[in-house]
């Protein structure tokens, strides 16, 4: 049973551009998590998603940033008209079932460098 | 709002000592409270996970520890090794969100 894949594990993007970052979540899995790690910072939620819906945004950057989880496919996190505070690792997450209490995974990172 | 907090920010030991790093969080309303290691430029491991109806953990030579009342956790390693050093973060699960510390940069000097 493969973990959680994260792709691209590195991403270099000039300002103004979009950045995409992949997770797929482990199998059987159908909550998927996403986290920010900003340089010299702790991690910070940012989204959590089940198929086809968004639970919770509340760590999500108002404006330029999505994200999604599609009944097929993996979660994508979108950045759009990226900036150099971008620059961090995401890290993505799942588990089974949702709520607290439950054991999540997380997939080893997306490291993110704005130009 | 839960805030965790992780001192030391840093910390530097020879070989072969023990030592406790330590976690504390606001809100005592937990489900569970994980502790990960990280390496330079690389993802997270899991390490060990306390149930909020639990006391401590252990795995080999780390042993964590969980006193909801006080909002404390810390963790236990014996005996240190070279191949201890990294980052290590703590991070309190509190309605389906990780709350995470900043972490605390260990150095063990051979």
């Amino acid at each position: 049973n493969a973990g959680v894949m994260q792709n691209p594990r590195h991403l270099v993007r000039r300002r103004g551009q979009e950045a995409r970052l992949r997770c797929s979540p482990m199998k059987g899995h159908s909550h998927v998590y996403w986290y920010r790690q900003l340089p010299e910072e702790g991690l910070k939620f940012m989204v959590y998603l089940q198929k086809e819906n968004i639970i919770d945004e509340s760590g999500m950057p108002k404006e330029r940033f999505s994200a999604e989880f599609p009944k097929e496919g993996p979660s994508i996190l979108r950045i759009q008209q990226v900036v150099r505070g971008d620059s961090a690792a995401y890290f993505c997450a799942s588990s089974t079932t949702g709520g607290s209490g439950n054991t999540i995974y997380f997939g080893e990172g997306s490291w993110l460098t704005v130009v | 709002k839960q805030e965790v907090t992780q001192i030391p920010a840093a910390l530097s030991v020879p070989e072969g000592e023990n030592l406790v790093l330590n976690c504390s969080f606001t809100d005592s309303a937990i489900y569970n409270l994980q502790w990960f290691r990280q390496d330079p430029g690389k993802g997270l491991t899991s390490l060990l996970l306390i149930q909020s109806s639990q006391r401590e953990q252990t795995s080999g030579r780390l042993n964590a520890s969980l006193d909801k009342s006080s909002g404390r956790s810390t963790l236990y390693i014996a005996a240190s090794q070279p191949g201890d050093s990294a980052t290590y973060l703590c991070a309190a699960d509190s309605n389906y969100q990780l709350i995470w510390g900043a972490g605390t940069k260990l150095i063990i000097k051979p």
